[in-house]
């Protein structure tokens, strides 16, 4: 089946530890992106990339990282430098056409103890 | 800086019934895309209703309707014959053309279609 698939769904994690979230997908799209949602909030941009190799920061970078070494996957990493991680992350792709649609992975609830 | 907002936290609705969710939004952009996405319970989200912002047209999908009125920058949603399944937190969103095509979220309304 064609989607975007995020792991793990639940991720715990202790202060001062650094953690990756994966996200995949197999829709041959160019563009990924990650935001982040906070209870009674939109999402909020962390990064995002139009092609492999490249990416930029979004609205909220600070404290994350990611990388685009594949057109597939597009992993995050929350950094210890990140003051409050805990929060629901969801990734999207969009495909070749400028403005296209977004669509959604099913997210990573993370959780600092 | 393109703002959405949605006036309405919560909302509910019998079933069978219409209901209206509002969005506002603000840009200097003569031409943009509008989103309208559904988060159920499950937290997954779902895209339910796009509009192009040339496209004087209100864009439907089956029970799911705009109105979009561009020269108040005005984005309603209109949802007829509401279902159970209707329940959900619904986003509007402002494509940023200038920013990868990222998506500008409203901070959403809950919607609760009761029996």
């Amino acid at each position: 089946d064609g989607g975007i698939t995020q792991s793990p769904k639940y991720l715990f994690r202790k202060e001062g530890q650094n953690v990756t979230l994966s996200c995949e997908q197999n829709l041959n799209h160019d563009a990924m992106y990650w935001y982040r949602q906070d209870p009674g909030q939109g999402l909020r941009l962390i990064y995002y990339s139009q092609i492999v190799n490249d990416f930029q920061k979004g609205d909220i970078a600070e404290g994350y990282s990611v990388s685009r070494e594949k057109k597939e996957s597009f992993p995050l990493t929350v950094t210890s430098a990140q003051k409050n991680p805990t929060a629901f992350y969801l990734c999207a792709s969009s495909g070749q056409e400028k403005a296209d649609t977004q669509y959604f992975g099913p997210g990573t609830r993370l959780t600092v103890l | 800086a393109q703002t959405v907002t949605q006036s309405q936290p919560e909302m509910s609705v019998q079933e069978a019934e219409t209901v209206t969710l509002s969005c506002t939004y603000d840009t200097s952009e003569s031409n943009y895309y509008l989103f309208w996405y559904k988060q159920p319970p499950s937290r997954q989200m779902i895209l339910v209703i796009r509009q192009e912002a040339y496209k004087q047209q209100n864009a439907t999908e089956n029970r799911f309707s705009v109105n979009f009125q561009k020269a108040a920058k005005s984005f309603s949603l209109k949802i007829s014959d509401s279902q159970l399944g209707d329940t959900a937190m619904y986003f509007c969103a402002f494509m940023r053309l200038n920013s990868g095509y990222a998506l500008n979220f409203g901070k959403g309304t809950s919607l609760l279609v009761t029996p």
